[in-house]
This record gives C-alpha cells, structure tokens and sequence, in this order.
C-alpha cells in the first residue's frame, strides 16, 4: 500500500529560522512529488515539483529535494517569515496512485 | 488563464439528499482530480480523467458517489443518499502533460451534511 508520512505533524520557529519539512514515500515507482501549501479554509497552492529524474527544485526562498533510493523528499524554507505560517504538503505521483502526506503545521512567530 | 474553478463554494444539504458540485479545470488541462478533504487531514484522492475517460477511481469511493467529465472539459462530482460522513471539503484540480503534470487546485466546495 502507498503511504506517505510528514513528520513533524506540527512545527513553531522563530522569525528567520530556517524551515526544514520531512516528506517520506514507500512507492518506489515514483512520477513526481509536488510540494503545497494551504492556508486555513482555503484550496491548495503549489509551490514546487519534482519529477523523478531531477534531485531537487529551486524557487527563491524554497528548495525542495527527492532522494528516490531513501523514499525521502525535504522541503527547504529559507529565513521564514510570519506569513510562511501555513500547513504544507506533499503529493506523490506513482503511476495512477496519487496520495497526499497528513501535511505538516507551521507556525512562525514574530 | 482563470485558474481552477468550483461551484458552489459552500454546501449544506440534509441527509439523505443528493448534491452536484461542478468544477472547471484551467483551459487546455486535460487532466481533472477529485479529491475530498476532512479537518485536520491530508487530501484523499477520489478519482481522476483524462480528458473525458476516468482512468483511476478510488476504492474508498463507494457506489453513491459518481463523476463525469462528458466533453473533457467541465466536471461535475455526484453524491446521492449523502449521509453526515460525507461532510468534508472537496477539492478539484487540474494538470497538463506538458507541464509534468503539475496540478492546480481550485477554492474546493464545502459540503455540511445535517
């Protein structure tokens, strides 16, 4: 069975901290994953995508990277700001079996 | 480009009724996802098309729930019987090839079964 884990369910850090979030797979035959973030009450926003054959993705603050052999991917938050406070999550791709982690709270405090 | 659409963006039905939410995916995507989502919880896939086939449909859909996708555009996402562990958001997105398939999420429709 495919699952997903983010683990920390729940993340508090000081403003400017760097965030580091966990992503973790067990399907190996991995398309992509995709990173999200998604405020309360509100759809999903998608930050960045990493298909199989790359290592990681890069948009100004974020980095995201996928190590197929650990079934591991990390998202990478540089000097978070209050306004990054927001649950993310990961969505992988394997094949037609499309399942998202729990998502990981964050709250970054000023 | 409008983004991902979904209608009604809030629904409350009494038990035992049946409800149609709709969604409209980006122009030109010919994927389209459902998904539903409870407080607290990841999103769950439900079933996805490409263009107007369903290729995949989840188990954990049972048979009150049905999807169509009829000119590969629009999708509407049936429940009949609704019943109160149905309340829950539900999310549509959509992707193109092209593009790795990344997906785009609209606003989602919440349903309250009372």
């Amino acid at each position: 069975k495919q699952e997903v884990t983010q683990i920390p369910a729940a993340l508090s850090v000081p403003e400017g901290e760097n965030l580091v979030l966990n992503c973790s797979f067990t399907d190996s035959a991995i398309y992509n994953l995709q990173w999200f973030r998604q405020d309360p009450g509100k759809g999903l926003t998608s930050l960045l995508l990493i298909q199989s054959s790359q290592r990681e993705q890069t948009s100004g603050r974020l980095n995201a990277s996928l190590d197929k052999s650990s079934g591991r991917s990390t998202l990478y938050i540089a000097a978070s700001q209050p306004g990054d406070s927001a649950t993310y999550l990961c969505l992988e791709a394997a094949g037609n079996k499309l399942t998202f982690g729990g998502g990981t709270r964050v709250l970054v405090k000023p | 480009d409008t983004g991902v659409s979904q209608d009604p963006r809030h629904k409350i039905t009494k038990r035992g009724q049946n409800v149609t939410f709709r969604c409209d995916p980006i122009s030109e995507h010919n994927r389209l996802y459902w998904y539903r989502q409870t407080l607290g919880q990841g999103p769950e896939f439900l079933t996805y098309f490409q263009n107007e086939a369903q290729l995949e449909k989840s188990r954990l859909l049972s048979d009150r729930f049905s999807a169509e996708r009829p000119k590969g555009s629009f999708s509407t996402l049936e429940i009949q019987r609704t019943e109160q562990g149905d309340s829950a958001m539900y999310l549509c997105a959509s992707s193109l090839a092209e593009s790795s398939y990344e997906q785009y999420f609209g606003p989602g429709t919440r349903l309250t079964v009372t």
